[in-house]
């Protein structure tokens, strides 16, 4: 039982590059989520998943987006990387959308250069 | 506007040395309030949740309580592993999905 995985661990891109990070739960969670840590800013939430099938804005969305595989997987594409997307991105997933605790992957450190 | 914030941003403590992390909160009608912990290079850990004033959960030589506008983590006799970011988060009533509001945390060093 691994929980929240993600990849890549690390990531250098230059600015107009990009990429898509993967994030996978084997919790049988239905809700998942990407959120986004900067230096002295609490976590801020890009964009979630409340089930398969769907997917809604956080409070940063723009720049990304985000697919739901599938049950297990929910992916976040840069479509064209700028400086400002320099983050750590960790994925967390949930029992459902109502469930308050929220477990979080060992996140992905990416710099836009 | 929804807002949390964390004090001290960095505290050092003496192993054995009890103190106490706050969160205050501008949420009015809140829904949870969330304690994780950080370490270097990881995801968060959830830790705890507290629905109403006056409720307390302990864990270890953690305890956290609520209060209307803030909460505590109280450390009682700390040691070097509890050294990590601790994070709030509070659950709004706002907003028609599961979305916490963090802090930026507080950087503990338990030094021996």
């Amino acid at each position: 039982n691994a929980g929240v995985t993600q990849t890549p661990k690390f990531q250098v891109l230059k600015t107009g590059q990009s990429m898509t990070l993967q994030c996978a739960q084997d919790m049988n969670h239905n809700s998942m989520y990407w959120y986004r840590q900067d230096p002295g800013m609490g976590l801020r939430l890009i964009y979630y998943s409340a089930s398969e099938g769907t997917t809604d804005k956080g409070e940063v969305p723009n720049g990304y987006n985000v697919s739901r595989l599938n049950k297990r997987e929910f992916s976040l594409r840069l479509e064209s990387a700028a400086p400002s997307q320099t983050s750590v991105y960790f994925c967390a997933s949930s029992p459902t959308v109502t469930s308050y605790e929220q477990y979080f992957g060992p996140g992905t450190r990416l710099t836009v250069t | 506007e929804d807002q949390v914030t964390q004090s001290p941003e960095a505290l050092r403590l003496q192993e054995g040395e009890s103190s106490s992390l706050n969160c205050s909160y501008t949420v009015s009608g809140l829904r949870g309030l969330f304690w994780y912990r950080q370490d270097p290079g990881k995801g968060p850990e959830f830790l705890f949740t507290l629905y109403s004033a006056g409720e307390e959960k302990e864990k270890e030589r953690l305890k956290a309580t609520l209060t209307k506008k803030e909460s505590f983590l109280h450390i009682t006799a700390p040691k070097p592993e509890d050294s990590a970011t601790y994070l709030c988060a509070v659950h709004p009533p706002s907003g028609g999905y599961n979305k916490l509001i963090f802090g930026a945390g507080t950087r503990l060093a338990v030094h021996p």
